[in-house]
């Protein structure tokens, strides 16, 4: 019964290859999150979807994008990853914009690059 | 801008001790406060939540937590501390009134449960 699911939950990848992370979801919920949590550091958001409309955090690096093809998908693409951007990522959900929602998280995907 | 501040990156306390984790925030405005737990190579679960009403909240797994207005605080206990509660906790704000739910976290802290 797994709300908001990550494939894969490890990938490794080469420096400079693009890579593509996924995200499903089955809550419905019209707000899509991504969030990038270094080595024993927070999550930082990275960006969001509020149904098809996308809000890019002013420092999120151009390396990053992001696709929502349907309510239930999205997916994070990062264009040349760089050995900093090992981490894990984080998508999560929440239903309407309201700051007092709560926010569904995936088990993250934990992304090495060589 | 708002930002939150947890002080202790790792407690350590013995099974059936009181647990206390500290989380200030820091805000012009009193935001929405919540706590997530985080299990190794796992996503965040919300443990609990303030966003109006009584100051104490009670949430999962017996812990609970008290918004403090004048201390700017919601710092999180729970009276006995079981082996199953170490893990990574996330004290985190968003603003009231916001258009986003857009989660400040702190930089946690690390529970370690000891026998």
């Amino acid at each position: 019964d797994a709300m908001v699911i990550q494939n894969p939950r490890y990938q490794v990848t080469q420096f400079g290859k693009p890579v593509t992370l996924s995200c499903s979801q089955t809550l419905n919920h019209n707000v899509m999150y991504w969030y990038q949590q270094k080595s024993s550091q927070a999550p930082k958001l990275l960006f969001h979807y509020y149904d098809k409309d996308f809000n890019n955090e002013a420092d999120t690096p151009d390396n990053f994008q992001s696709r929502r093809p349907n309510t239930s998908f999205c997916f994070l693409d990062i264009r040349s990853p760089g050995l900093g951007d090992a981490a894990m990522y984080l998508c999560a959900t929440s239903h309407g914009q309201g700051s007092s929602t709560e926010a569904f998280f995936g088990q993250g995907t934990r992304l090495t690059v060589v | 801008a708002q930002s939150v501040t947890q002080l202790g990156s790792h407690v350590s306390v013995s099974e059936g001790a009181l647990v206390l984790l500290r989380c200030n925030y820091s805000s012009s405005v009193p935001p929405y406060l919540f706590w997530y737990v985080q299990y190794p190579n796992q996503g965040l679960q919300l443990l609990l939540k303030y966003t109006t009403g009584a100051t104490l909240v009670k949430g999962i797994n017996g812990f609970e937590a008290e918004f403090k207005k004048s201390e700017t605080s919601f710092h999180l206990t729970k009276p006995s501390a079981h082996m199953s509660d170490a893990a990574e906790y996330f004290c985190a704000v968003t603003l009231r009134g916001g258009s986003q739910g857009n989660l400040i976290f702190g930089k946690g802290t690390k529970l370690s449960v000891k026998p």
